[in-house]
């Protein structure tokens, strides 16, 4: 079946410094990726999203890349500030018919 | 911005009682889910349908029913609560044609 295996947490930086939080999937055929972010007492946010191999998603200084060849999709962070401070999902899903999966979620605490 | 949404955001009631977690989303989606969110941060899905009067049992095995007689609305019971059923409840939703899912902010219940 499909799974996605994320990095484990708690991640815990310094505000200005670069992020990277590995994932990696299994899946059959063409994925959608995607990650979402959970600010602490709130649902989830579609953070950024990539629909085929190469794509690239960004959304407020955040990007990850689909990459078939290694089936990965590592989000990443050139300068992370303390309002960055959530758990961080990856995500997939076949197609429309079916169903979100969703890995275990990485804590991430950005220190001033 | 998604437009859906949860109430109660905080339930604290009593073992026994029957309780009623409501989730409405006004974008016309024909596909929802519940998911329970654990302590330690992964979701999992419990329940989900693809339509009016469609309804299915998701990965995790719950105690609590569904229903789907409108499209918008999609609540979640308990019959008789316990204190094992604590825990954080999010609702999302998908429309046609579309694989992200928007989720709602969350009901946190508590069974004292």
């Amino acid at each position: 079946g499909d799974s996605v295996t994320q990095m484990e947490g708690p991640v815990t930086l310094s505000e200005e410094a670069f992020l990277t939080i590995n994932c990696t999937y299994t899946a059959t055929g063409y994925p959608s990726l995607f990650w979402y972010v959970q600010y602490p007492g709130e649902g989830l946010q579609l953070l950024l999203k990539a629909t085929k191999a190469d794509d690239k998603g960004s959304n407020k200084g955040f990007e990850a890349t689909y990459r078939k060849e290694t089936t990965s999709f590592h989000l990443e962070k050139g300068s992370v500030q303390v309002s960055d401070s959530a758990v961080y999902f990856c995500a997939l899903s076949r197609g429309s018919n079916y169903k979100l999966t969703f890995g275990k979620g990485t804590l991430l605490t950005v220190n001033p | 911005e998604a437009d859906i949404y949860q109430t109660p955001r905080y339930l604290v009631i009593g073992t026994g009682k029957k309780i009623t977690l409501e989730c409405s989303q006004t974008m016309g989606h024909d596909k929802m889910y519940w998911y329970q969110q654990d302590p330690g941060m992964e979701l999992h899905l419990i329940h989900y349908s693809y339509g009016v009067n469609s309804t299915e049992k998701g990965d995790l095995s719950s105690e609590s029913t569904v229903s789907r007689i409108r499209t918008e609305h999609f609540p979640l019971t308990l019959e008789s609560a316990r204190p094992s059923h604590t825990s954080q409840y999010l609702c999302a939703s998908s429309g046609t044609g579309r694989v992200e899912a928007f989720f709602g902010q969350g009901t946190r219940l508590t069974v004292v």
